[in-house]
């Protein structure tokens, strides 16, 4: 069956400190993957998203991904975290089919 | 341009009542997917509609139906309410049936329902 696993529900960074959320996959083939964001009681903002072609994937908001053949895995990178970054953060998949996602890593940024 | 838009915002429910949840896609988008997203867990496919038809379909039980109309705005109901269907319902759309190459789905606000 299709998967998406985010092995840590929540992770705190220091403010101006480096990110990197992780996400694995589990899919026949090579799957479209997105990472999306959410911030309480809202809904959700595409933050990048693979296709195909170059690996590392840029988005919004300073925020890349790479995708990792290898590992079956998209893990989500920003190089210094601004406090408005705490947010729910979801990574998906689509085979085009529904979008599965996982159930998310929790962020959380302090002084 | 308006994007996805859902109504109500919020929504309390007693157990066993109907519910109906409503949503307008964004203009030109021809697909409208429903997701359940219960708290702590990650958004949950219930239904897919494109051009009026359904196209998936979650695993979820008889008391969930959906519904699109000529104009492209869908309709999400649910019978019978149980305590578990207690969630947020996220509203999505798409210009293409499913998530793929060069579309993405775009998400609304959602609609929180708690039934008691």
């Amino acid at each position: 069956a299709q998967s998406v696993t985010q092995p840590d529900i929540h992770i705190t960074v220091s403010e101006g400190a480096s990110l990197e959320l992780r996400c694995n996959y589990s899919y026949g083939a090579t799957p479209y993957l997105f990472w999306y964001v959410q911030s309480p009681g809202q809904g959700l903002q595409l933050l990048l998203k693979y296709f195909s072609g170059d690996t590392l994937v840029q988005g919004i908001k300073g925020f890349e991904a790479e995708f990792k053949r290898s590992q079956s895995s998209f893990n989500l990178r920003k190089p210094s975290v601004h406090w408005s970054d705490a947010a729910e953060y979801f990574c998906a998949a689509s085979g085009n089919t529904p979008l599965v996602f996982g159930k998310g890593t929790r962020l959380s940024v302090i002084a | 341009d308006a994007g996805v838009t859902q109504s109500p915002t919020h929504l309390i429910k007693t157990r066993g009542q109907h519910v109906t949840l409503r949503c307008s896609p964004i203009s030109g988008h021809k697909s409208v997917s429903w997701y359940q997203q219960v708290l702590g867990q990650g958004p949950q496919f219930i239904f897919q509609y494109y051009e009026k038809e359904e196209r998936g379909r979650g695993n979820f039980p008889d008391r969930f139906s959906a519904r699109q109309f000529p104009n492209y705005s869908s309709e999400l109901n649910v019978n019978a309410l149980l305590l578990g269907d207690s969630a947020l319902y996220l509203c999505a759309s798409s210009f293409s049936p499913h998530s793929g190459a060069n579309t993405e789905a775009f998400f609304g606000q959602g609609t929180r329902l708690t039934v008691v």
